[in-house]
């Protein structure tokens, strides 16, 4: 089945403990992305990447990092986590940035 | 800047009723639009698309049609149910240059009554 996952899909962390949330595509798609939700606000680009070794940041980037190793894993990584990047996060790939995107299905994560 | 905006919600309506969530974009070239749906602890899914003026897409008695004179592409469905109960993104790509980034309205929740 072709799909986008994520792990963990709940974590609950406490302030300036780094962590890693992983996100994996099975369609051989080029173009990856994150985004974090928060109510009110609609979904806003973190980070996105058109393919292996190419990354580049999207409008909410600071506090993120990403890499792009292999075609099918794009983690997000936040090395210090604070409060406020409490949010719903969701990764998605595409053929290509032009095209739609899967989204895979969410992460939630709670910073202390 | 680009942006979509949403009419707010919640939208309450009773099953077999007609629905109608408004969406206007702004944006520079000539973006691609989409209506995408969230259920209940799920991610986003594709409902709809359209990627030039004029286009309807449609999906699942989804309509939404690119009006680029008003520059909006509102979404329609003649008869909803129960199970169509969600959160409704409206987004837009960037027309050249693409990075790939979707811009988002804020969301709109259906809530639909037995």
């Amino acid at each position: 089945e072709a799909q986008v996952t994520q792990n963990p899909r709940y974590l609950i962390t406490v302030t300036g403990k780094k962590l890693t949330v992983t996100c994996s595509q099975n369609m051989n798609h080029e173009y990856m992305s994150w985004y974090r939700q928060d109510p009110g606000l609609g979904l806003r680009q973190i980070y996105y990447s058109m393919n292996v070794e190419v990354t580049d940041k999207g409008d909410v980037p600071e506090g993120y990092k990403v890499s792009r190793k292999e075609k099918r894993n794009f983690p997000l990584i936040l090395e210090s986590p604070s409060p406020n990047q409490t949010s719903l996060y969701f990764c998605a790939s595409s053929v290509t940035g032009a095209y739609e995107q899967f989204f895979g299905p969410g992460t939630r994560l709670t910073v202390l | 800047g680009n942006s979509v905006t949403q009419m707010e919600g919640p939208v309450t309506l009773s099953e077999e009723a007609f629905l109608t969530i408004n969406c206007t974009y702004t944006a520079t070239g000539y973006p691609s639009l989409f209506w995408y749906v969230q259920y209940p602890g799920e991610g986003l899914q594709l409902l709809l698309k359209a990627t030039k003026a004029d286009d309807k897409g449609s999906n699942k008695g989804f309509e939404a049609t690119y009006r680029k004179e008003t520059t909006s592409f509102h979404l329609e469905k003649g008869s909803v149910q129960v199970s169509d109960s969600a959160v409704y993104f409206c987004a837009l790509t960037h027309g050249s240059g693409n990075t790939g980034k979707l811009i988002f309205g804020q969301g709109t929740t259906l809530q639909v009554k037995p």
